[in-house]
């Protein structure tokens, strides 16, 4: 069983544009949303994390949208830029249950 | 400070054979974990540890064994390979409970053939 749903499985925009990848949870206990970024060969790094206490966070050109209510949540990345290449996952705690994986290509 | 690091970095078993991957870190974590990622699967956890001395199960622990004698250390044990386990291995820690941020390291590739 998934408890944690991610799309698309793959993501391909151009330089400038905005990259957004979508999750959905299924347990309401859940309270940490954070977002990983992983480069080929590389371990997964966290990029930004949100609490459910707050609908939107920002950090620079990442941005989390979360909505409580649908039980979804979304990375947003603004002006996206080649150097943003890389596969990127949701998770959700408790027990920190990751989505399968978003692979991202900005192309110039 | 190195962080989270494992050995080794690539392995090729035949069915049957065994072996053991370590993970250290050295930011003095509590808790320890054990991922294997597979192409569309994400990260599946499957053991972790609270604490020294401490293991416990998670979502995919079959076939897998694992031991925390320090708690700097974390040890995945394969008894019996299987070719269903080829997979790449990322151990990760974190200071405190799963809402703090996990640190993971850059990975074994295990091909069992």
């Amino acid at each position: 069983q998934q408890q944690v749903k991610q799309s698309p499985q793959s993501l391909i925009v151009q330089k400038g544009g905005i990259s957004i990848i979508n999750c959905a949870y299924e347990n309401t206990a859940f309270d940490y949303f954070p977002w990983y970024q992983q480069f080929p060969g590389k371990g997964p790094a966290l990029l930004i994390a949100i609490r459910p206490d707050v609908s939107e966070k920002k950090e620079g050109r990442f941005t989390i949208s979360f909505n409580k209510s649908a039980k979804q949540f979304s990375l947003h990345i603004m002006d996206s830029q080649p150097g943003d290449s890389a596969t990127y996952f949701c998770a959700a705690s408790r027990k920190v249950t990751f989505g399968t994986g978003t692979k991202l290509q900005v192309i110039p | 400070n190195a962080g989270v690091t494992q050995t080794p970095k690539f392995r090729v078993l035949k069915t049957g054979q065994s072996m053991t991957l370590l993970c250290a870190q050295d930011m003095n974590h509590e808790y320890m974990y054990w991922y294997r990622q597979d192409p569309g699967m994400g990260l599946r956890l499957i053991h972790y540890s609270v604490g020294e001395g401490t293991t416990a199960k998670g979502e995919v622990p079959d076939g897998y064994n694992v031991s925390r004698l320090k708690k700097q250390n974390f040890l995945l044990g394969l008894e019996s390979a299987a070719p269903s386990q080829t997979s790449v291995y990322f151990c990760a820690s974190s200071y405190a409970e799963y809402q703090e941020t996990q640190y993971f390291g850059p990975g074994t590739r295990l091909l069992v053939l």
